[in-house]
């Protein structure tokens, strides 16, 4: 089945210690998003790509970084995890060829800073 | 700019009651879309519903029912004869200008009781 995939659906990992979440998907969306989600919150757009053109938004701190390799993969990046970036981190695609598409959700990466 | 308001932050109803979730949504443009996300204790956001500006038709999917109301700006969710499969936290989403526009409502929890 076409989905989204994100891997690992847990991770740990030490305040201050760069960490590196990971999505792909099989569904050939050109368009690739990033959020955040606190406990009892929406969720947050942190950036999106666009193709391969990188759209940050203007509130994500600079501490978080993404790279897209390819249309498939694409990844979060945290320099320098501090307490506050404990969330659930929530990979998405759409088709945005001439239109809004829906987006489609990965399962998510629940991050834990100690 | 544009805006989700989800009023009720928590329902709790027993199994086999009907339930509505409200949602009301700010926006200048013309042409947007509307969504609902269910978000299960797993943690997926799983896309439910999509509604464009220039359709009012109501819609019906089984127990689950939308009313979208241009008037009154309100998209509102109803789940007839709840179970306890439906616990869960679900937003409603509002999409217009362009690729990363969506705005999340705060969301709604709904715990369904045996």
């Amino acid at each position: 089945d076409a989905m989204v995939i994100q891997n690992p659906r847990y991770q740990v990992t030490q305040f201050g210690k760069p960490v590196t979440l990971s999505c792909s998907q099989t569904l050939n969306h050109n368009v690739m998003y990033w959020y955040q989600q606190k406990s009892s919150q929406a969720p947050k757009l942190l950036f999106h790509y666009y193709d391969k053109d990188f759209n940050n938004e203007a509130d994500t701190p600079d501490n978080f970084q993404s790279r897209r390799p390819n249309t498939s993969f694409c990844f979060l990046d945290i320099r320098s995890p501090g307490l506050g970036d404990a969330a659930m981190y929530l990979c998405a695609t759409s088709s945005n060829r001439g239109r809004r598409e829906t987006q489609y959700f990965g399962p998510g990466t629940r991050l834990l800073v100690l | 700019a544009q805006k989700v308001t989800q009023a009720q932050t928590e329902i709790s109803v027993v199994e086999k009651e009907d339930v509505t979730l409200d949602c009301v949504y700010e926006t200048r443009d013309t042409t947007y879309y509307l969504f609902w996300y269910k978000q299960p204790p797993s943690g997926e956001l799983v896309f439910l519903i999509r509604r464009n500006s220039f359709d009012e038709q109501n819609e019906i999917s089984g127990r689950y029912s939308w009313n979208f109301q241009k008037s009154t700006s309100s998209f509102n969710f109803t789940i007839t004869a709840s179970q306890v499969v439906d616990s869960a936290v679900y937003f409603c989403a509002l999409s217009a200008v362009a690729p990363g526009d969506m705005r999340f409502g705060a969301g709604t929890r709904l715990t369904v009781k045996p």
